[in-house]
């Protein structure tokens, strides 16, 4: 079984502090992929990669960052977090052309 | 752009019975995917069932079936003999063929089996 695992289940950090969210996949897929979802507006692409080092803005990529330097693992930044960016964050990773395969999910509390 | 619409916030039905998720999708493309996800309040993502859009047959998985109706752009999910285990987030997630790329997804349903 395909296995994503994201580094924590719960975050609480301050207003300003830099964080980084964690995920690593052990089954060498080329994609993976960081949402958040939050009520009522389902999940939502913030960046993909593709590739080692490559990466691509999704659908609300401001005030995230992104780092691939090994295919197993995919970082999300928050590089001065807020509080609107609290919310429930998702990790998933594919190969090309077959569906996602998601991590447990990290709430991340902005306070 | 694609955009997949799920009009049900919330559905319930009782243990046993039957019930009909909604989704709908916009695009121009002729060659794509259509995925339900189920996300328990466990949490984890689970993928549900998958469709090609170029398969006239719709496809089945155990109580899972889906109702693909490519020219309405209509991809219902159908769940027999409810089960408690049942209860969840449905997400139905739309993706374009010999894409790298994100799927879209809905907005979710989200589905209570009552005893």
């Amino acid at each position: 079984d395909v296995k994503v695992t994201q580094s924590s289940r719960y975050l609480v950090k301050r207003t300003g502090e830099k964080v980084f969210l964690e995920c690593v996949q052990d089954m060498d897929h080329e994609n993976m992929f960081w949402y958040r979802q939050d009520p009522g507006l389902g999940l939502r692409l913030i960046y993909f990669s593709y590739d080692v080092k490559m990466k691509e803005k999704g659908d609300i990529p401001e005030g995230y960052s992104v780092s691939r330097e090994k295919k197993e693992r995919f970082s999300l930044i928050l590089e001065s977090a807020s509080t609107n960016q609290t919310s429930m964050y998702l990790c998933a990773s594919r190969p090309l052309n077959q569906p996602q395969h998601f991590g447990d999910g990290t709430r991340l509390s902005i306070l | 752009a694609q955009t997949v619409t799920q009009s049900q916030p919330e559905m319930s039905v009782q243990e046993a019975e039957t019930v009909t998720l909604s989704c709908t999708y916009d695009t121009s493309e002729s060659n794509y995917y259509l995925f339900w996800y189920k996300q328990p309040p466990s949490r984890q993502m689970i993928l549900v069932i998958r469709q090609e859009a170029y398969k006239q047959q719709n496809a089945t998985e155990n109580r899972f079936s889906v109702n693909f109706q490519k020219a309405a752009k209509s991809f219902s999910l159908k769940i027999s003999d409810s089960q408690l285990g049942d209860t969840a987030m449905y997400f139905c997630a739309f993706m374009k063929h010999n894409y790298g790329q994100n799927f879209v997804f809905g907005p979710g349903t989200r589905l209570s089996v009552l005893p």
